[in-house]
């Protein structure tokens, strides 16, 4: 069972607000990601990280900023949110391949709208 | 650039009839490969995975995906198909010495006709 947690789950907020996204998981994993994804559509990579004090940006461009100061936690913080931010997304984490079976586990998500 | 291309966006079969769902990956390397599924309103699961080896993986659910390093493909394959699997199948690669940054195919949802 994989331990990796999401909060909130569901966000509605006003635009121009600040919004961190938490994301912890227990299982010592090296890597972790953060993904967004509209329902039924792709993931679109917006940052990942391979360690403690490491992060990097994805493939799609994003507003939102991330820190890894821990390893089992990687929040994502929006200083200001826009309608354009609402959209689900999925925190995950892995671990190195050859240690490990390299499979991403996923959170359940956080749902955010911005109005 | 990097990329994982899945060109068929919708793909209809019959149940019991066999399945093939396309992969292909632009990288410099053999990346390491990963097929998951979504089923509507769930998590991501992972089907199967290639880091190295023989070439042909199998999976969970009777999947099985073969790399192909000449054709840069990974692609997905059943014999027979359920009605339970329609979902949407998302392609993934992981790049760099160890699969530090993973990105995703944009998907190809799967339907079962009766």
């Amino acid at each position: 069972e994989a331990d990796i947690y999401q909060t909130p789950r569901y966000l509605v907020i006003g635009t121009g607000k600040k919004i961190t996204l938490e994301c912890s998981q227990t299982m010592g994993h090296d890597k972790m990601y953060w993904y967004q994804q509209d329902p039924g559509m792709e993931l679109h990579l917006i940052h990942y990280s391979y360690g403690v004090n490491s992060t990097e940006k994805g493939d799609l461009s994003s507003e939102s900023t991330v820190s890894r100061i821990r390893t089992e936690h990687f929040p994502l913080t929006l200083e200001s949110a826009r309608p354009s931010h609402t959209s689900q997304y999925l925190c995950a984490s892995s671990e190195r391949p050859r240690r490990g079976s390299g499979e991403l586990f996923f959170g359940e998500g956080s749902r955010l709208t911005v109005l | 650039a990097q990329s994982v291309t899945q060109p068929d966006i919708h793909i209809t079969v019959s149940e019991g009839a066999s399945l093939e769902l396309r992969c292909n990956y632009s990288y410099g390397a053999t990346p390491y490969l990963f097929w998951y599924v979504q089923s509507p309103g769930q998590g991501l699961q992972l089907l199967l995975k290639y880091f190295s080896g023989d070439t042909l993986v199998q999976g969970i659910k009777g999947f099985e995906a073969e790399f192909k390093r000449s054709q840069s493909s990974f692609n997905l394959r059943k014999p027979s198909v359920h009605w339970s699997d329609a979902a949407e199948y998302f392609c993934a690669v992981g790049l760099g010495s160890s699969a530090s940054k993973i990105i995703f195919g944009s998907g190809t949802r799967l339907s079962i006709r009766p």
